[in-house]
């Protein structure tokens, strides 16, 4: 129930092209839907996060949408980049209390081409 | 954010032996927490650090083997003990509370490469 199930586990893209990465959880619990990027040799860096109350985030070129009630939740990448090459992980997490609390789960990652 | 450091950010070791890794942030921060990404692998949680208490371990990493410290709110340590070619991985710090961020932002340190010949 703690798992959170991510594909596809890599993507190739042209640039420009918008690539969509998705992520399916179990547990209600959880609360809040972070998306990491990391490239080689480096930590992962958040990149853009959502709550259950809204339905859809967008910062710059990057948009989570969020499916409640299917428990699913989605990064979409605009006008994508080569330097957009990366692996994304999904991640959830719940505000509940007791030794949950604030615990990342990862999803598998995928890994991100984009050809110029 | 903050400014997230670790030490060492990569180190060759032998079996038997034991690696300490450093955490310091250049703010103070509610929770810190301890990760192991293998090589071509997702994140998987190894514990909390608690500030002045033992810290929580996920099921499957044990005080034994990976035991950890957190004197105060901008540093941990994670002991890799009696390693072995399998704890060859990247040990990631992160932490989250920190001023002006939601409480469950999580940062990420940059990393320490670990391999274990």
């Amino acid at each position: 129930q703690q798992q959170v199930k991510q594909s596809p586990q890599s993507l190739i893209v042209q640039k420009g092209g918008i690539p969509i990465i998705n992520c399916a959880y179990e547990n209600t619990a959880f609360d809040y839907f972070p998306w990491y990027q990391q490239f080689p040799g480096k930590g992962p860096a958040l990149l853009i996060a959502i709550r259950p109350d809204v339905s859809e985030k967008k910062e710059g070129r990057f948009t989570i949408s969020f499916n409640k009630s299917a428990k699913q939740f989605s990064l979409h990448i605009m006008d994508s980049q080569p330097g957009d090459s990366a692996t994304y992980f999904c991640a959830a997490s719940s505000s509940a209390g007791g030794t949950s609390y604030g615990k990342l789960t990862f999803g598998q990652g995928t890994i991100l081409t984009v050809h110029p | 954010s903050a400014v997230i450091s670790q030490k060492p950010s990569r180190d060759i070791c032998q079996r038997g032996t034991s690696l300490t890794i450093q955490c310091q942030v250049d703010s103070q921060v509610t929770m810190m927490f301890w990760y192991r990404q293998q090589p071509g692998q997702s994140l998987t949680l190894i514990a909390t650090a608690n500030q002045g208490s033992e810290a929580t371990y996920e099921s499957g990493f044990v005080i034994d083997k990976f035991p950890i410290s957190r004197p105060n709110l901008t540093f941990s340590t994670l002991t890799v003990s009696n390693m072995s070619p399998e704890d060859s991985s990247i040990y990631l710090c992160s932490v989250a509370g920190l001023a002006y961020t939601f409480y469950n932002e999580q940062f990420f340190g940059p990393g320490t490469r670990l391999t274990v010949l």
